[in-house]
């Protein structure tokens, strides 16, 4: 099974600041990773898509980046709605996996 | 509009069953591959269960293998989870979800399953 690490486990930004997150693969996943949003109480939605590709309707703020088995989700200016949790997850072997997500928190 | 609902959670004991349901709308059901992925209360997403477009292939987590049956009815756009032998550890929200490209595009809303005694 492959595992996904996620850091930081909380992020403490201001709106307006760049959020940086990571997830790491214990081995190459390609570019079979996919990042989701989930607000309290609600169902996550998916934001990126085989690494970097954007999901329909999700703002420009919001990039993915890496392959193989180091991933980065990069919010580059803070909104209010963005203080979530993020996860990410891979479908490239094995059982799918999510890691274990990142809150973004407002500072 | 594209939609996944689902249904039949709730309060149920250890070692009993329970069927949720899924009905799918707004796009062609039979044409995904359909997963369920649950949450535990305050925890992260743990998949539980894929099935094929046609049904004919099914995959499970280790923690519900032998325990749980994914199955889907194409003709009823509907998504199904049989859940047998139930431990308190299985209490989470379970949400079906499409698959797209890899990922899951669609969730629905998500149903609540509680095991207590």
């Amino acid at each position: 099974e492959i595992v996904l690490t996620q850091s930081p486990a909380t992020l403490s930004l201001r709106p307006g600041e760049r959020a940086t997150l990571s997830c790491r693969a214990s081995q190459t996943v390609s570019s079979y990773l996919a990042w989701y949003q989930q607000r309290p109480g609600q169902a996550p939605r998916l934001l990126i898509n085989d690494a970097s590709r954007r999901a329909t309707g999700i703002p420009a703020r919001f990039s993915g980046s890496g392959s193989g088995t180091d991933f980065t989700l990069t919010i580059s200016s803070l909104e209010p709605e963005d203080f979530a949790v993020y996860y990410c997850q891979q479908r490239s072997s094995g059982p799918l996996t999510f890691g274990g997500g990142t809150k973004v928190e407002i500072k | 509009q594209v939609q996944l609902v689902e249904s039949g959670g709730g309060v149920v004991q250890p070692g009993r069953s329970l069927r949720l349901s899924c009905a799918a709308s707004g796009f062609t059901f039979g044409s995904y591959e359909m997963h369920w992925v649950r949450q535990a209360p305050g925890k992260g997403l743990e998949w539980v269960a894929l099935i094929s477009y046609h049904g004919s292939d099914k995959y499970y987590a280790d923690s519900v293998k032998g325990r749980f049956t994914i199955s889907r009815d194409n003709s009823k756009n509907t998504l199904y989870l049989q859940m047998s032998s139930l431990r308190v550890d299985d209490t989470a929200v379970y949400y079906c979800a499409r698959e797209q490209d890899w990922a899951f595009d669609i969730w629905g809303q998500g149903t609540t399953v509680t095991v207590s005694s």
